[in-house]
């Protein structure tokens, strides 16, 4: 499994972009980069994921390096309920075996 | 639609008991992975359901087994107890014809307790 790198705590100004990095350098070249944040008491919950294109959805979007040995997580308008710790995970293809690191642990400043 | 339910939501049990946990996919999907959350610590994978058979495991002991019914709803077993199996048991789902296996649903866990 590719190893990641990323920060464990950042913090934002409500209403702010954020962006959140991680380091995956490992990664194989058949690896898709899944995002996954988890709220307080609740299970994790998907947001986007990407092979080597940037990605859009309604939640954030995703940059992922050319070399695609690092990607960006964007949020562009942070809100308190984004409040959450954020995982970055490099996913094998076939039946999606997941594997969670420790994440960004993102506070939300009103 | 209910998403992905699991039963009970906290169990308390003694060293060397055994455990059954259970988890109802999201409707529609058809593979289902087992996660344990220790406090402080991200899901660690166990193993994951598909065809009713076992495709993919992560680094845990024979203690824990799991089965997939043919209505793709699983079980969790964990046999002789340890104190460190204290943890989040998280059911997640995926797949199916109208979804995607990128995009994993998770379940509200069933928090066990190891006395």
């Amino acid at each position: 499994d590719a190893k990641t790198t990323q920060p464990n705590s950042m913090e934002s100004n409500e209403e702010e972009p954020v962006h959140l990095p991680c380091n995956h350098s490992t990664i194989s070249g058949t690896d898709y980069i899944h995002w996954y944040r988890q709220l307080p008491s609740q299970g994790p919950e998907y947001v986007i994921h990407g092979l080597t294109s940037n990605v859009n959805n309604r939640m954030a979007s995703l940059a992922i390096a050319e070399d695609r040995k690092s990607s960006t997580l964007i949020l562009h308008r942070a809100t308190l309920r984004d409040a959450a710790v954020y995982y970055c995970i490099p996913t094998s293809g076939g039946y999606q075996k997941v594997t969670f690191g420790t994440g960004t642990k993102l506070q939300v400043i009103p | 639609d209910a998403g992905v339910t699991q039963s009970p939501t906290h169990l308390i049990k003694t060293r060397g008991q055994q455990v059954t946990l259970r988890c109802s996919p999201k409707s529609g999907h058809d593979t289902v992975s087992w996660y344990q959350q220790a406090l402080g610590q991200g899901p660690q994978f166990i193993f994951q359901y598909y065809e009713e058979e076992e495709r993919q495991r992560g680094n845990f002991p024979d203690r824990f087994s799991g089965h997939q019914f043919p209505n793709y709803s699983s079980e969790l077993n964990v046999n002789a107890l340890l104190l460190g199996d204290s943890a989040l048991y998280l059911c997640a789902s995926s797949g199916g014809r109208q979804s995607s296996y990128n995009e994993q649903f998770f379940g509200p866990g069933t928090r066990l307790t190891v006395l």
